[in-house]
């Protein structure tokens, strides 16, 4: 059975740092493209963020480029979100997604999600 | 960056009714749309990929067609379990998610 499962939100300053986690059981990651994908309270789904395979692609929505970084263990088979300067806006449910193939697909199987919240 | 306009943003109807909803590209997308379900506090759920075809396990009571620009999510037969909200996604490079149509009970 996949599952992905999120770790490590919690409330966070303005301006501070946050680390989220993603590990993977009942599948390989290292075959599969990863994503990030939030949800801000009573909105509706952003993407976030996507891995290649072996993690040398990198892609971010504008929302976040410069300031969010994403990166995988295929070895640990789990997903990373590195987030830093953290607005109030960025305050969201974050879910990692496992695509259906190598690139640029649908997702398949969702976490179900780790809150962030961006607050003073 | 290609743009994606869902409709309606609320949909009311009843158990049993035929619904469907609409995702309008700003751009061709070919057939590389999904559709998704989420019910409230849970994870979103993959029903229709590359446009028309049913992820396992979905009831065939859901169904999609479209190609291009312009795709529908049709929804016959309502059980009570689909009142939910459901988002189109586009992924033809890069990833776009509609605004999402919230399906109520009417």
């Amino acid at each position: 059975d996949v599952q992905l499962l999120e770790s490590g939100g919690g409330l966070v300053q303005p301006g501070g740092s946050l680390t989220l986690s993603c590990a993977a059981s009942g599948f390989s990651i290292s075959s599969y493209a990863m994503s990030w994908v939030r949800q801000a309270p009573g909105k509706g789904l952003e993407w976030v963020s996507v891995i290649g395979t072996d993690g040398g692609s990198r892609y971010f929505a504008d929302s976040v480029k410069g300031r969010f970084t994403i990166s995988r263990d295929n070895s640990k088979n789990t997903l990373f979100l590195l987030m830093s300067s953290l607005r109030a806006e960025d305050t969201a449910v974050y879910y990692c997604a496992k695509e259906h193939g190598s690139s640029w697909c649908y997702f398949d199987s969702w976490g179900q999600g780790s809150l962030v919240t961006v607050s003073s | 960056d290609i743009q994606m306009t869902q409709f309606p943003s609320t949909l009311s109807a009843s158990v049993g009714d035929r619904v469907t909803i609409t995702c309008r590209s700003s751009q061709s997308i070919g057939r590389w749309l999904a559709w998704y379900q989420q019910k409230p506090g849970e994870a979103p759920k993959l029903l229709i990929y590359d446009a028309s075809n049913l992820e396992s396990g979905v009831p065939s009571r859901f169904s999609g067609s479209g190609s291009g620009t312009d795709f529908i999510l049709t929804i016959t037969s309502l059980q009570p379990g689909d009142f939910a909200t459901y988002y189109c996604q586009q992924y033809n490079g890069q990833y776009t998610f509609g605004q999402g149509t919230k399906l109520e009970i009417k």
